[in-house]
């Protein structure tokens, strides 16, 4: 299975900020990942699909890049609604998906 | 408009089984695979499985094979997840998502979580 890792595990930012979380997957996977937001107490969300597709009524300050192993998920600046947990998610293997361990992403 | 209601939190002894539901509306329920994903406490999501509402194949995740068993039934637009002989570390908040899938410019077959249920929590304690 495609294993995917996370970097880093968990990021202190503030309001304005700009932010990069990475993912990498052990094989070339192309542009077949996700990425998703997750706050406590609600169902996770999904932000880009397609590597660098922003799913419709995401705000543009998100953004997605990258394609083979290494992808980026860039928050332009940050808001405080932005401060969740984001994961990253290979749909290149067919048919096990898999998430990376999550980054969380404090003040 | 498209959702996914689940079924409510359950409280099981460690052995007992378990069986949560998903309900969806607003879409052609046969167009679409359902996902299953977890969240333990402190811990990442973890994927499941998926089954396809066309035709009922699925599959599961190695960690859980031989005790998950992922349903659906096309006459009331309902995804059904069974854990068997579950454990303390089967506790978690347990997530249907809708598989939206699509092929790309280049023709690959991509795809994407698109709608959430919202989490059943199931707590496993003697």
């Amino acid at each position: 299975d495609v294993q995917m890792t996370q970097s880093p595990s968990s990021l202190s930012a503030s309001v304005g900020d700009r932010v990069n979380i990475t993912c990498r997957a052990s094989q070339d996977i192309s542009n077949a990942l996700n990425w998703y937001q997750h706050k406590p107490g609600t169902a996770p969300k999904v932000l880009i699909y397609g590597a660098s597709t922003l799913q419709s009524g995401v705000p543009s300050r998100f953004s997605g890049s990258g394609s083979g192993t290494e992808f980026t998920l860039t928050i332009s600046s940050l808001q405080r609604e932005d401060f969740a947990s984001y994961y990253c998610q290979q749909s290149y293997s067919v048919p096990r998906d898999t998430f990376g361990q999550g980054t969380k992403l404090e003040i | 408009q498209v959702q996914l209601v689940q079924s409510g939190a359950e409280v099981k002894k460690p052995g007992a089984s378990v069986k949560v539901s998903c309900k969806a509306s607003g879409y052609r329920f046969t167009r679409n695979d359902i996902t299953w994903v977890r969240q333990a406490p402190g811990q990442g999501l973890e994927w499941i499985g998926w089954i396809s509402a066309f035709n009922g194949n699925t599959n599961y995740a190695q960690r859980l094979q031989g005790r998950v068993t992922m349903t659906t039934d096309t006459s009331t637009n309902t995804a059904y997840m069974e854990v068997r002989n579950l454990r303390s570390d089967d506790t978690a908040v347990y997530y249907c998502a809708r598989r939206f899938s699509y092929y790309d410019s280049r023709g690959f077959y991509l795809y994407y979580l698109d709608f959430w249920g919202q989490g059943t929590l199931v707590t496993v304690s003697s």
